[in-house]
């Protein structure tokens, strides 16, 4: 069985600092991790995926996050963050190379930007 | 439209009574999910579809039923509502198979029991 922890569930920052959400993973296979964004009223969409390769992964809107096998972490970074960043993000886990590929997520993680 | 719908968007149900949640995918992706969106739990998958007449359980899914007849469709029904299954439900597809791994997700429906 897989799951994922989202260490944070509010993450309050000034506009134009960085930050960090912070996403832990346990899975008994290789696995494909992946962070969302949710809007207000509105659907998920996907933010960046790391599949396999270069352990840091660049996504849309200036986020990326690092893969960090040993440390089981898929923790998710924007150096300078906009008001606009507000919203829930979401990691997810599912399973690579084989025959699950259904997603597991955290709780979420809500992202306040104040100016 | 391409991409994913659900309908309706906002449901209004009584206790006891049967409603059946909407999906449609228009890219023919081969996995099709349903989550629920409760706060403090995240998002819970219901039921899943590998394929056409091809459903499995989820984390929670008492209280619900799923068919595929279709590649396209994967109506959600719940059978007896109950107050508990307020929430916000969102339809998912993907297909790894062909290099879509990220699930791309409706909309959702905000349903209601009262």
């Amino acid at each position: 069985a897989q799951s994922v922890t989202q260490l944070d569930s509010q993450v309050p920052v000034f506009e134009e600092a960085p930050v960090e959400l912070r996403c832990n993973y346990s899975s008994s296979v290789s696995v494909y991790l992946f962070w969302y964004v949710q809007y207000p009223n509105q659907g998920l969409q996907l933010l960046l995926k790391y599949l396999s390769g270069s352990t840091l992964v660049k996504g849309i809107n200036g986020f990326e996050a690092e893969f960090n096998k040993s440390q089981t972490s898929f923790h998710l970074r924007k150096p300078s963050v906009h008001i606009s960043d507000t919203a829930e993000y979401f990691c997810a886990v599912s399973g690579g190379g084989g025959s699950n590929y259904k997603l597991t997520f955290g709780k979420g993680t809500l992202l306040t930007v104040n100016p | 439209d391409a991409g994913i719908t659900q309908s309706p968007r906002y449901k209004i149900t009584e206790t006891g009574r049967q409603v059946t949640l909407m999906c449609h995918q228009t890219w023919s992706h081969s996995y099709m999910f349903w989550y629920r969106q409760d706060l403090g739990h995240g998002l819970r998958l219901i039921y899943y579809s590998a394929a056409a007449d091809i459903t499995d359980k989820g984390e929670v899914p008492d209280g619900y039923v799923v068919s595929r007849s279709k590649t396209e469709n994967f109506p959600l029904t719940l059978e007896s509502a109950t107050r508990s299954q307020t929430s916000v439900y969102f339809c998912a597809s993907s297909d790894p198979f062909w290099g879509t791994t990220e699930a791309f997700f409706g909309q959702g429906t905000r349903l209601t029991v009262v």
